[in-house]
């Protein structure tokens, strides 16, 4: 079954203490990308990455980082959380970089920080 | 730049009738539009797109929108709506023409509610 898939679902931690949430998409799709999701606010855009070893900064990058070693994953590293990266996140990938093609989207990793 | 805008945060409708969710959009160039649906606890589905050619796009689960390019608008329609179409649903932009970095601009959802 074509999917993305995210890990973990449900987060809860503590500020400063580093964190991963993985992101892996099994369609062979060149385009990744990172949302966070925040009441009132929509869908912003994190990071991205255009392919492998691609990388570029979205709309509200501060305090996250990504990598993109392979072409099937992405993930998501939070160096030093704070309350503030609490939101839900969402990984998506689309099969091209641009034009019409739309993002297949994750299940979504609720993180919450204390 | 590009943007989106979704005026209502809740639409209510009841079941049977028929239903639009507005979008507005704002690019430079031409659009890509779409319309994804968000169900509780779900990561978001593709529902449609609009690229070229004609104004009335139809999509999975019953759902159209209309392209207007003089109104910059593309309203998501249903003619009969059901109560599991209850939903929050987001619009949005891709300007095709641009180099902003490929990104998908997203409006910030509708909250669409269908009573029985």
């Amino acid at each position: 079954e074509a999917q993305v898939t995210q890990n973990p679902r449900y987060l809860i931690t503590v500020t400063g203490k580093k964190l991963t949430v993985t992101c892996s998409q099994n369609m062979n799709h060149e385009y990744m990308s990172w949302y966070r999701q925040d009441p009132g606010l929509g869908l912003r855009q994190i990071y991205y990455s255009m392919n492998v070893e691609v990388t570029d900064k979205g709309d509200v990058p501060e305090g996250y980082k990504v990598s993109r070693k392979e072409k099937r994953n992405f993930p998501l590293i939070l160096e030093s959380p704070s309350p503030n990266q609490t939101s839900l996140y969402f990984c998506a990938s689309s099969l091209r970089v641009a034009g019409s093609y739309e993002q297949y989207f994750g299940p979504g990793t609720r993180l919450t920080v204390t | 730049a590009q943007s989106v805008a979704q005026p209502e945060d809740q639409v209510n409708v009841a079941e049977g009738n028929p239903l639009t969710v507005k979008c507005t959009y704002s690019v430079s160039g031409n659009p890509y539009l779409f319309w994804y649906v968000q169900y509780p606890n779900r990561g978001l589905q593709f529902l449609l797109k609009y690229i070229t050619g004609d104004n009335l796009v139809k999509g999975s689960y019953g759902f159209e929108a209309e392209f207007n390019k003089s109104q910059t608008s593309f309203h998501l329609k249903k003619p009969s709506a059901l109560v599991s179409d209850s939903a929050l649903y987001f619009c949005a932009v891709r300007d095709r023409g641009s180099n902003s970095g490929y990104a998908l601009n997203f409006g910030k959802g509708t909250s669409l509610l269908v009573t029985p």
